[in-house]
């Protein structure tokens, strides 16, 4: 069965200082990745997502920038955190192209950031 | 853990009746929908999804209804338990592109004893 994880599950960073947040997908190949943002009283908002290795397509302009250094590892980076960058990150996972099932979104367990 | 979605609508129900938890979604186009639970601090879990070649499906204690007409998903809770306290969202989906998911705001379901 496929799994995902994504670590770190809490993190608390001063403004200005780096950040990386990794997922990983086990169980399946190809899949494409996606990082999403959840703010307090607010929906799931897409940042990025990928359909393969090294390709990824920013939905929201910002501080923050995905890599996909291998087929199921998705990587959620900033060289400097804002106070803004605060929040609750989702790292998930749908069957690649080609797949003919639903295409459903398997989401992580999350990582709260908190930036003071 | 993280509070997500503080000034969320909030459905409270007595410990086993049934919930109804109503989502309207945007784009006619639409043809697949999912119904996600997210408890405190942890990732939304899939309960139950539809595709728009259909207006009712069942699981376990759960059943969606999609009223294509009026652009309206439900999620009915059979006798609902502590443990299904959650936020809950949904999820529409077109052509099959994961990126094209757009998710509702999510309403909060607290189950009285």
């Amino acid at each position: 069965s496929q799994t995902i994880h994504q670590w770190p599950a809490t993190l608390v960073q001063p403004v200005g200082s780096p950040l990386s947040l990794e997922c990983t997908v086990e169980g399946t190949s190809n899949p494409n990745l996606y990082w999403y943002r959840q703010a307090a009283g607010r929906g799931l908002q897409l940042l990025f997502y990928s359909v393969g290795i090294g390709q990824i397509s920013s939905e929201v302009p910002q501080n923050l920038s995905a890599s996909r250094p291998q087929d199921r590892q998705f990587i959620l980076s900033s060289k400097k955190l804002l106070l803004s960058d605060s929040g609750f990150y989702l790292c998930a996972w749908s069957p690649g192209t080609g797949n003919s099932g639903a295409n459903v979104l398997t989401f992580g367990a999350g990582s709260r950031l908190t930036v003071l | 853990g993280e509070s997500v979605g503080l000034h969320l609508p909030t459905l409270s129900v007595q410990e086993g009746d049934n919930s109804i938890i109503n989502c309207a979604y945007s784009n006619s186009a639409s043809d697949y929908f999912i119904w996600y639970k997210q408890e405190s601090g942890k990732g939304p879990q899939f309960i139950i999804d539809i595709r728009s070649n259909m207006d009712k499906r069942q699981g376990q204690r759960v059943t969606v209804l999609l009223n294509k007409t009026v652009k309206h998903l439900s999620l009915q809770i059979a006798a609902t338990q502590p443990g299904d306290s959650a936020v809950y969202f949904c999820a529409e989906n077109i052509d099959n592109y994961g990126q094209n998911f757009v998710f509702g705001p999510g309403t909060r379901l607290s189950v009285l004893p």
